[in-house]
C-alpha cells in the first residue's frame, strides 16, 4: 500500500492536552478527508478540504481543528474540547473529477486519551 | 440533508449462499453511491460504484432510485467475502462523502 499515509499508528494523550495527527498523500488528489470510526456508528465526517487553503466541517466537527497549507497533507489537531477523542480515526484522499470519485483510506491512527 | 442506512450491524450466511447487504439512502438530488469493504488487517476500500455498473469479486448493485436503495448482492457467498462492508453516499458536483454505520458479514464454512 502507498499514496496515503498517516502518523503515528498508535497515539497516546493525556487528558486536557491537544494532538496532532499526520496524513500525507502523493496522489495529487485536490480532496482530502477526516473521519472518525467507532464500532456500530460507522465512519463519521470529521472535516474534508477540497482545495489548498480550504475546508469545511463535516458531521462532527466540534473540538477538531485542521489546515491545508499544502495539497499533500492535512493535519488534524484533537483539542483538549473534543469531550471523547478516545477513537480510530482515518484520513482520505480523492480526486475532484465528474462522477464516481474514489476514496484512498490510509491505515488510520488509534488515538487513546489516557 | 443526506443520509445512509445500513440496517443489519450483522450478516451471517454459509458459504455458497445468497449474500445481500441492505444499503438504503436519503437525497433529493442525484447522488454517486459506493460500496467500500474492510477485510481483515487491511485498509479501507472501494469495492464498487454505481456509475460503472460492473461486477467486482462476483458483487453487484444497482441503484434503485424509485426505492432510494443500492443492495449490495452476490449469488454464491465465499469465506473470503466475510469483512465489514460501508455503503456511502456523495451528492453529485459536491465533495462531501457520507457513510452508513456498517454491516459486518460472516460467511460460515
Amino acid at each position: 500500500d502507498g499514496g496515503i499515509t498517516q502518523s503515528p499508528k498508535y497515539l497516546f494523550r493525556k487528558e486536557g492536552q491537544n494532538v496532532t495527527l499526520s496524513c500525507e498523500q502523493n496522489l495529487n488528489h485536490d480532496a482530502m478527508y477526516w473521519y472518525r470510526q467507532d464500532p456500530g456508528q460507522g465512519l463519521r465526517l470529521i472535516y474534508y478540504s477540497q482545495i489548498v487553503n480550504d475546508f469545511q466541517k463535516g458531521d462532527i466537527a466540534e473540538g477538531y481543528s485542521v489546515s491545508r497549507e499544502k495539497k499533500e497533507s492535512f493535519p488534524l489537531t484533537v483539542t483538549s474540547a473534543q469531550k471523547n477523542p478516545t477513537a480510530f480515526y482515518l484520513c482520505a484522499s480523492s480526486a475532484v473529477e465528474v462522477g464516481g470519485n474514489e476514496q484512498f483510506f490510509g491505515p488510520g491512527t488509534r488515538l487513546t486519551v489516557l | 440533508a443526506q443520509r445512509v442506512t445500513q440496517p443489519e450491524k450483522l450478516l451471517s450466511v454459509f458459504k455458497g449462499a445468497p449474500v445481500e447487504l441492505k444499503c438504503n439512502y436519503s437525497y433529493s438530488g442525484s447522488p454517486e453511491l459506493f460500496w467500500y469493504v474492510q477485510y481483515s488487517r487491511q485498509r479501507l476500500q472501494l469495492l464498487l460504484r454505481h456509475i460503472s455498473r460492473e461486477s467486482i469479486k462476483g458483487f453487484t448493485a444497482d441503484l434503485n432510485k424509485g426505492e432510494t436503495s443500492f443492495h449490495l448482492k452476490k449469488p454464491f457467498a465465499q469465506e473470503e467475502d466475510s469483512a465489514m462492508y460501508y455503503c456511502a453516499l456523495k451528492p453529485g458536483g459536491y465533495q462531501k462523502v457520507t457513510f452508513g454505520t456498517g454491516t459486518k458479514l460472516q460467511v460460515i464454512p
